[in-house]
């Protein structure tokens, strides 16, 4: 079975700096991939980034890159130049690219607070 | 283009009621699936449509159920509502079955059961 792990329940980050948002993963399946999502207190989930297993580079989005070590079955979001608005919960979220379905399986979250 | 499109936004039941959520999926887009999100259990999925077929559905009790439109819309429905069941309702869409597709979310249904 597929699991997501993300340690930190909250983090801290001054505007402008640099954040880093830890998640491992736990799966047997050679073929996944790894998404990344933002939700504000709005409660909309926002896709930010995607890496797949097999990628040979990590990806990048804007001020998102995704630190993917597979050996070490982590997959870390990294915010540069942080904003006020970044302030919101992050989601680590894997699927299984074998199957055909579209199901994800999510982490329990970081809450990122930006202060000015 | 119009995003993920979820009725109602914010709904209070009691407990025993049952409840029926929409979702108008991205236009062009055949899989709608659906996720329960509460404070304790976190994100969960509940169940995946495409072209009108479920394929596939989470650990949840039968009074979960949904159906899927030709038109790619999309419906839940609780019965015999339980307190435990007040959650956000999240909807979203993907265009096909691809395992790289991208699920655009809604902005959910928050249920409120008493």
């Amino acid at each position: 079975a597929q699991k997501i792990t993300q340690t930190q329940p909250g983090m801290f980050v001054q505007e402008k700096e640099a954040v880093t948002l830890d998640c491992t993963y736990d799966t047997s399946d050679p073929s996944y991939g790894l998404f990344w999502y933002k939700q504000p207190s709005s409660g909309e989930m926002i896709f930010l980034i995607y890496q797949g297993s097999y990628d040979q580079q990590n990806a990048t989005e804007g001020r998102y890159s995704l630190n993917f070590q597979k050996a070490r079955k982590s997959a870390n979001l990294v915010i540069s130049a942080s904003q006020l608005g970044d302030s919101a919960m992050y989601f680590c979220a894997m699927r299984d690219m074998n199957t055909g379905f579209q199901k994800l399986v999510f982490g329990t979250g970081t809450r990122l607070l930006v202060s000015p | 283009k119009a995003g993920v499109t979820q009725t109602p936004r914010y709904l209070i039941k009691t407990r025993g009621q049952q409840v029926t959520l929409s979702c108008s999926p991205i236009s062009g887009h055949r899989s709608v699936s659906w996720y329960q999100q509460t404070p304790g259990q976190g994100l969960q999925f509940l169940f995946e449509y495409f072209s009108e077929t479920q394929r596939n559905k989470g650990n949840f009790p039968g009074r979960f159920s949904g159906r899927q439109f030709s038109n790619s819309r999309s419906e839940m429905n609780v019965s015999t509502l339980e307190l435990g069941d007040s959650a956000l309702y999240l909807c979203a869409s993907s265009k096909d079955t691809s395992g790289a597709n991208v699920l655009t979310f809604g902005a959910g249904s928050r249920l409120t059961v008493l």
